[in-house]
């Protein structure tokens, strides 16, 4: 059975850092891409970073480069999204996501809230 | 980055009817590269459909996608009430990845 299981989540000042977590079993983790996609409050989707299987190649959206950094272990099958200078438009259930087909898991999200 | 447009933005149908929902993308995308969504309340996102057409692991018949190039179609046949949600589709053809805004099924 795959499980995707998400922590780090919480309520940060602006200027704030967090780190999300994300570890993934039942699923080929350390041979797959794996990407963090937000969701801000009443919103749709947009994706946020991705990192190959080995986390030699990264990329970010133009909203989080320089500020974010995606990482991972993959001898503990687990997904890093670290979160720096923090901003209210950061505000969101953010989800890591393996984006992959047939079989395409998800974590359950967690709740980023940038606020004063 | 490739833009998606998902129409409408909220369709409102019944049980048992057929809802069709549109994905327009603003260049064309290769080897159908994409994929729809479904979201309910409170929950993650489910793959329905990767490359345009075919279904994701655990995906009822009802569910179909087609098209290709800038043109996409999921077709929901005999609606039952547990469609009613968020759907989305998604390009992979080109970095950034991008999702359409999505359509309510109500």
């Amino acid at each position: 059975e795959v499980q995707v299981v998400q922590s780090g989540g919480g309520l940060l000042q602006p200027g704030g850092s967090l780190r999300l977590s994300c570890a993934v079993s039942g699923f080929r983790f350390s041979s797959s891409w794996m990407h963090w996609v937000r969701q801000a409050p009443g919103k749709g989707l947009v994706w946020v970073s991705e990192i190959n299987d080995d986390g030699s190649i990264t990329t970010y959206a133009d909203a989080v480069k320089g500020r974010f950094i995606i990482s991972r272990d993959n001898a503990k099958n687990t997904l890093y999204l670290q979160m720096n200078s923090l901003r209210a438009e950061d505000t969101a259930v953010y989800y890591c996501a393996a984006l992959s087909a047939p079989l395409d898991p998800w974590g359950q999200g967690t709740l980023v809230t940038v606020s004063s | 980055e490739i833009v998606l447009t998902q129409s409408p933005v909220t369709l409102s149908l019944s049980p048992g009817e057929r809802a069709t929902l549109s994905c327009r993308a603003s260049q064309s995308i290769s080897n159908g590269y994409l994929g729809w969504y479904q979201q309910k309340p409170g929950q993650a996102p489910r793959l329905l459909i990767y490359g345009a057409s075919n279904a994701a692991t655990g995906i009822p018949g009802r569910f179909r996608g087609s098209g290709s190039g800038t043109e996409f179609t999921l077709t929901i046949s005999n609606l039952e009430p547990e469609d009613f949600a968020v759907y989305y589709c998604q390009q992979y053809d080109r970095s950034p990845r991008t999702f359409g805004q999505g359509t309510r099924l109500e």
